[in-house]
């Protein structure tokens, strides 16, 4: 695509509920990441891909968290039994390789009530 | 643990006025990164700073690195009242990425 595409741009969900977001990458990028940004912060790393492979996700708040990119191109970030802690802006980004620069997605804001 | 730090966190600044943002990095890093968000938009990249020296431009905007310093700084010339945003520095390592706080510009007429 010509670029990163998350979905849904809004959730709100209540407190114990799983939630699943989407990204589509653009589409001849090899690397893709997942953020966490706080209001007034910069965004904090929770993991990323390597085309299907998943070799960092040292970033993921706890195993409540878990990422997926089977096909190595669109990914999801499920969230289970949600707190209201993880209410944030999640952000996409995608790269053609490891550290080159990332193009990121408008984000899907999550409040959890 | 890699430490991201930039300042100052809010600048205000007239139009015509030059300004240095900077960027403190606590470990050594693969490259460098500086970013602009637009306020409710995503983040855009501006440059990618490799090595020590290295130095990139475009239009009233300069970023430097200084890798022996772990300090990379973005220079602002004769501002604009678009270039008004918030602007984040990012250190990535073996594909992880930190980011600072950001700095929030404003530039005022």
């Amino acid at each position: 695509g010509a670029g990163v595409s998350q979905s849904p741009r809004y959730k709100v969900t209540k407190r114990g509920q799983d939630v699943t977001l989407r990204c589509d990458p653009i589409s001849s990028h090899a690397t893709l990441y997942w953020y966490q940004q706080a209001l007034g912060q910069g965004p904090e790393f929770l993991t990323y891909f390597n085309y299907e492979a998943q070799p960092d996700k040292s970033g993921l708040p706890s195993d409540r968290f878990s990422a997926e990119r089977p096909e190595g191109s669109i990914s999801t970030l499920t969230i289970q039994r949600t707190e209201q802690r993880d209410s944030a802006m999640y952000r996409c980004a995608s790269s053609p390789g490891l550290n080159q620069p990332q193009h990121f997605g408008d984000g899907t804001r999550l409040s959890i009530l | 643990e890699l430490k991201v730090e930039q300042n100052p966190l809010f600048l205000s600044m007239q139009e015509g006025k030059n300004y240095t943002i900077y960027c403190n990095y606590s470990t050594t890093s693969d490259r460098l990164y500086w970013y602009r968000q637009d306020p409710g938009k995503s983040l855009e990249s501006l440059f990618v700073l490799l090595s020590n020296g290295a130095v990139k431009q475009e239009g009233r905007l300069m970023a430097s690195l200084d890798t022996k310093a772990r300090l990379s700084t973005l220079h602002i010339t004769a501002a604009v009242h678009d270039l008004s945003a918030t602007y984040f520095c990012a250190v990535t390592n073996a594909g992880k990425s930190t980011f600072g706080d950001g700095t929030t510009l404003t530039v005022k007429p």
